[in-house]
């Protein structure tokens, strides 16, 4: 069973940082390119930022390139959200991805999500 | 960058009714348009893919349909475990995912 498990999130003032992390179990995970989608609240979903299987490709939205970035453990089967410069319009749950297979746009799989808060 | 508009923002509808909702792209995007459910507190879940393909395991009283700019999706006959909120999401422009805005679906 595929399963993806996120944490790190919480309450961090603006202008601070925080690492995102997602434990990823039941499938090859160097076989697929993952993904972070925010959603804050009340609101709808948000694309944040992908990349593949290898690492060899890795995206943003622009509303978060450069303060962002996404990286990959293959060997510990585990993604990372590394968020820098944070505002308050970061405050959202943030969920981690699976893509059908290597760079799909279908995301059948999600974690339960993990909340960040940006306030002072 | 390519914008999904859908519509209704919320509807309310009677057990057993037909629900209709469309989701228009700012471009064309083949069929390659996709449809989540998300319930309150939970995370999206993947219902129709390629525009009209189910997923697997998903009731069959699901579909979707369209190509190009204009898509709609429909629950034929609306039962009470239908209640949530409905996101379509384009993967034309990869590795840029847009979702729509969402439509809030009642039980009246």
């Amino acid at each position: 069973e595929v399963q993806l498990v996120e944490s790190g999130g919480g309450l961090v003032k603006p202008g601070g940082s925080l690492r995102l992390s997602c434990a990823a179990s039941g499938f090859t995970f160097s076989s697929y390119s993952m993904n972070w989608v925010r959603q804050a609240p009340g609101k709808g979903l948000e694309w944040v930022s992908s990349i593949s299987s290898s690492s060899s490709y890795i995206y943003y939205a622009d509303s978060v390139k450069g303060r962002f970035t996404i990286s990959r453990d293959n060997a510990k089967n585990s993604l990372y959200l590394q968020m820098n410069s944070l505002r308050a319009e970061d405050t959202a749950v943030y969920y981690c991805a699976r893509d059908r297979y290597d760079s799909s746009g279908l995301l059948p799989y999600w974690g339960q999500g993990t909340l960040v808060t940006v306030s002072s | 960058d390519i914008q999904m508009t859908q519509s209704p923002s919320s509807l309310s509808a009677s057990v057993g009714d037909r629900v209709t909702i469309t989701c228009q792209a700012s471009q064309d995007i083949s069929n390659y348009l996709n449809w989540y459910q998300q319930k309150p507190g939970k995370a999206p879940k993947l219902l129709i893919y390629d525009a009209s393909n189910l997923e697997t395991g998903v009731p069959s009283r699901f579909s979707g349909s369209g190509s190009g700019t204009d898509f709609t999706f429909t629950i034929s006959s609306l039962q009470p475990e239908d209640i949530a909120t409905y996101y379509c999401q384009q993967y034309d422009n990869l590795p840029e995912l847009t979702f729509g805005g969402g439509t809030k679906v009642e039980i009246k």
